[in-house]
Parts: C-alpha cells; structure tokens; sequence
C-alpha cells in the first residue's frame, strides 16, 4: 500500500469554527490533491499541488483552502466550516501528473458539520 | 466544464453474471482512461487502465472497451463475484496542462448469490 495517512479519520465540529485537515506521504510523490466523496457526486477535486509551495484550484475550491511547505504534508483548510462541507474528504498523490497515471488515495476523513 | 458521464448509479448482478459500467466523455486531452474500484470505507484503488494504442484491454476478469468515435468507454467484469461488490468510477483527463483526472459519479455494484 501506498504511504498516505490522513489525519483525523473523524471529526465532528459545529458550524463557524476552522478545520484543517492532513495528508502525509511516505513515497516523496510530487503531486498531491485533496478530492471530496457525496453521494450523487462521485470524487470532485478541491485543490491540488504539483510541489512545494505550488498549488491550484480544483472544481470545487471555494470555502477551502491548501499548504504544502514540504514534500510529504499537504494541509487542507476549512476557514469557516458550513454544513454543505460535510463530506469524505480523500488525500491523493502520484508520481507524476495524475491524468496519465496512478493515483493513489488515502483512507479518507469523515467530516460531520454540525 | 469538461464532464465524464457515469450509468448506471447502481447495478445489481447475479452472481456469474456480467456487470457493464459505461462512461461518456465530452473532452479530453488524450487518451487515458482508467477505472478505480472504491470497497466501503476505503480509499479508491485503481482497477484498470487502458491507453489510446489499443480499442480493448484485458485484466483477468475485467476488460476496459473504448470507442473513441462515439467517446465511450465500458467496464465488463465477467463472472461477477460477490466480492466485486463495490463503487466504480471511470475517469478521463482534463483538458489543458497536468490537472487532474475528471470522475464520473460513481456505480454502485451488488453481486448476490
């Protein structure tokens, strides 16, 4: 299995209050990306890294917000949690850019917004 | 926004039977066109693959077809098992750069005995 751990795997918070949510990687993979998982939705991309420091939005960026400061720890970030946040949210990485390769995903974390 | 369409949302298959996934793409950049299999509470795992040199390919039970005219593309799993049961997702490569794939929403596949 590929080295991806998500942290927490559940949390329960209440509306208006911040989250962050990580993703740490073994495999030193360059790309990283953070999808959502709702039902009638499938997989739909929040953001994602194409390295250090580099970053972009995915189809559903708004209310989110991303850091990665090393190789392995990409950080996704509810400002202001709502209820319409409350999801799966999957870490993924690859090595190179996920449109022709494997994607490899993480366990996901159970986000309930209260 | 380029769209990977998914059908069904749900698929109920005797066990033996064949199940068919079926995905339609608007766009795409190239071809690539993979499959992953989710099992509850886990993370999707790809499945199977299949790149624009061939039309068909062949993984013990599963096959990926691709019709590039009609921008279709089908999972068969032949022999279905109860442990196939599962949510599938197709996926296309966005136009435009390295972004990421593009998912369809999902099958839900049942195999009952």
């Amino acid at each position: 299995d590929a080295g991806i751990t998500q942290s927490p795997r559940h949390k329960v918070t209440e509306t208006g209050t911040p989250v962050t949510l990580r993703c740490h990687q073994t495999e030193n993979h360059r790309y990283m990306y953070w999808y959502r998982q709702d039902p009638g939705h499938g997989l739909r991309l929040i953001h994602y890294s194409y390295g250090v420091k580099d970053t972009d939005k995915g189809e559903v960026s708004d209310g989110y917000s991303v850091s990665r400061s090393k190789t392995e720890d990409f950080l996704l970030t509810l400002e202001s949690a709502t209820s319409s946040q409350t999801s799966v949210y999957f870490c993924a990485i690859s090595e190179g850019s996920g449109n022709t390769g494997e994607l490899f995903f993480g366990e996901g974390s159970r986000l309930t917004v209260l | 926004q380029q769209q990977v369409k998914q059908s069904p949302q749900s698929l109920i298959v005797q066990k033996g039977g064949i199940s068919i996934i079926n995905c339609a793409y608007e766009n795409t950049a190239f071809d690539y066109f993979p499959w992953y299999q989710q099992f509850p509470g886990k993370g999707p795992a790809l499945l199977i693959a299949i790149r624009p040199d061939v039309s068909e390919k062949k993984e013990g039970r599963f096959t990926i077809s691709f019709n590039k005219s009609a921008k279709q593309f089908s999972l068969h799993i032949m022999d279905s098992q109860p442990g196939d049961s599962a949510t599938y997702f197709c996926a296309a490569p966005k136009i435009g750069g390295n972004t990421p794939l593009v998912f369809g929403k999902g099958t839900r596949l049942s195999v009952i005995a």
